[in-house]
């Protein structure tokens, strides 16, 4: 079974600050790996993935998240937010086997709260 | 172009009632998915859905819950019996392909509140 880790539930950062939201996983198989971000009343909209290949991956909205299969981490990070990324963040696994392995298993989330 | 749609957006319903939340999916997405979150937690997988096949249907609480997507475009999650704690909301989400490097794309949920 997979698991995914969110190590911080609320993260209060000044605009213009960097910020990282950190998300370690457990699998004992290979996964691809995902941010989503949640604004309030809404769905999730993904923000970035990492299927294979370079280990940093660039997303929207200046995001950008390093893959360490090392530490099972997959950290997503920002170098200078905005009022707008206000929101909770998810990481989330699915597993690389079969059809129905691609269904999504999510951490607990990360409120990013901006401040002016 | 569209997106995943739901509805009702939000649903009261008393403890006993039947409810039935809709989804829309992506025009031609072969996969659809429904999680529930409830509050303040990450979304949890309930039922897949490859066209009218439902091949996953471990994440689904009790059978009170039931999936369907007959003509493998829209589909409706019923839950019946409704009890407190199946207060959510109810997620959809589809996918292009079966495989997991696809992006799923997500409804905006329907708020489901059991009084």
């Amino acid at each position: 079974a997979q698991s995914v880790t969110q190590l911080d539930s609320q993260v209060p950062v000044f605009e213009e600050a960097p910020v990282e939201l950190r998300c370690n996983y457990s699998s004992s198989v290979s996964v691809y790996l995902f941010w989503y971000v949640q604004y309030p009343n809404q769905g999730l909209q993904l923000l970035l993935k990492y299927l294979s290949g370079s280990t940093l991956v660039k997303g929207i909205n200046g995001f950008e998240a390093e893959f360490n299969k090392s530490q099972t981490s997959f950290h997503l990070r920002k170098p200078s937010v905005h009022i707008s990324d206000t929101a909770e963040y998810f990481c989330a696994v699915s597993e690389f086997k079969g059809a129905s392995g691609s269904r999504l298993t999510f951490g607990e989330g990360t409120q990013l709260t901006v401040n002016p | 172009g569209a997106g995943v749609s739901q509805s009702p957006r939000y649903k009261v319903a008393k403890r006993g009632q039947d409810v039935a939340l809709r989804c829309d999916p992506i025009s031609g997405h072969v996969s659809l998915f429904w999680y529930q979150q409830a509050l303040g937690q990450g979304p949890e997988f309930l039922t897949y859905f490859q066209n009218e096949a439902q091949l996953d249907k471990s994440g689904l609480p009790s059978d009170r819950f039931f999936a369907e997507r007959p003509e493998g475009s829209v589909s409706t999650l019923k839950i019946q019996r409704t009890q407190q704690e199946d207060s959510a909301v109810y997620l959809c989400a589809s996918s292009l392909e079966t495989s997991g490097g696809y992006e799923q794309y997500f409804g905006p949920g329907t708020r489901l509140t059991v009084t």
